[in-house]
């Protein structure tokens, strides 16, 4: 069965500083990465994907990914943050069964 | 505008009372899917379908029924609510294909007391 793992529940950081959200997914045949981001009171949005091709993917809002197939990894990125990325973030790993399955979610909360 | 429509956004029932949260989709979707959302917990999916008249039981499926007569509508039907199913829910569609990225609607609010 498939598992992701985001490594933080909670990650704290200022405004304008970089920040990376953690995810590593299961070793897989086939495998596709997503991340999602939920703002409060609303649902979740597709950030970025992952389906083949470059590792180092782009999303909306200045992140990025980079898919590491020798670490299982799929960590997020933004060189600078704004308060307005205050908000959930979701890693979902797809394939094989194709049932997605989430990580528990990240809280990426930005002070200024 | 393609989108994934819940209603109600808000919903305060009491235990034992059955009731449906309904949702749309108007992207021809085949595969349709019902998360609940608890702190600490991430989401975790109640039901799926992958086509009319196609369902299957997720992680949590204990006290939901679903159907999926129409291909745009997936209900959750709670035929009696207890309070551990107070919660945040949402539904969320997609292309079939593991590589196609889910669109979710703006979750309903459930509370039962």
């Amino acid at each position: 069965a498939q598992s992701v793992t985001q490594l933080d529940s909670q990650v704290p950081v200022f405004e304008e500083a970089p920040v990376e959200l953690r995810c590593n997914y299961s070793s897989s045949v086939s495998v596709y990465l997503f991340w999602y981001v939920q703002y409060p009171n609303q649902g979740l949005q597709l950030l970025l994907k992952y389906l083949s091709g470059s590792t180092l993917v782009k999303g909306i809002n200045g992140f990025e990914a980079e898919f590491n197939k020798s670490q299982t990894s799929f960590h997020l990125r933004k060189p600078s943050v704004h308060i307005s990325d205050t908000a959930e973030y979701f890693c979902v790993q797809s394939g094989g069964s194709y049932i997605p399955t989430f990580g528990r979610g990240t809280s990426l909360i930005v002070h200024p | 505008e393609a989108q994934v429509t819940q209603n109600p956004r808000y919903l305060i029932t009491v235990t034992g009372k059955k009731l449906t949260v309904t949702c749309s989709q108007n992207m021809n979707h085949e595969y349709m899917s019902w998360y609940r959302q608890d702190p600490g917990l991430g989401l975790r999916q109640i039901y799926y379908s992958m086509n009319v008249e196609v369902t299957d039981k997720g992680d949590v499926p204990e006290g939901y029924k679903v159907s999926r007569k129409e291909k745009r509508n997936f209900p959750l039907i709670l035929e009696s609510p207890s309070p551990n199913q107070t919660s945040l829910y949402f539904c969320a569609s997609s292309l079939w294909g593991s590589n196609s990225p889910l669109h979710f609607g703006n979750g309903t609010r459930l509370t039962v007391t």
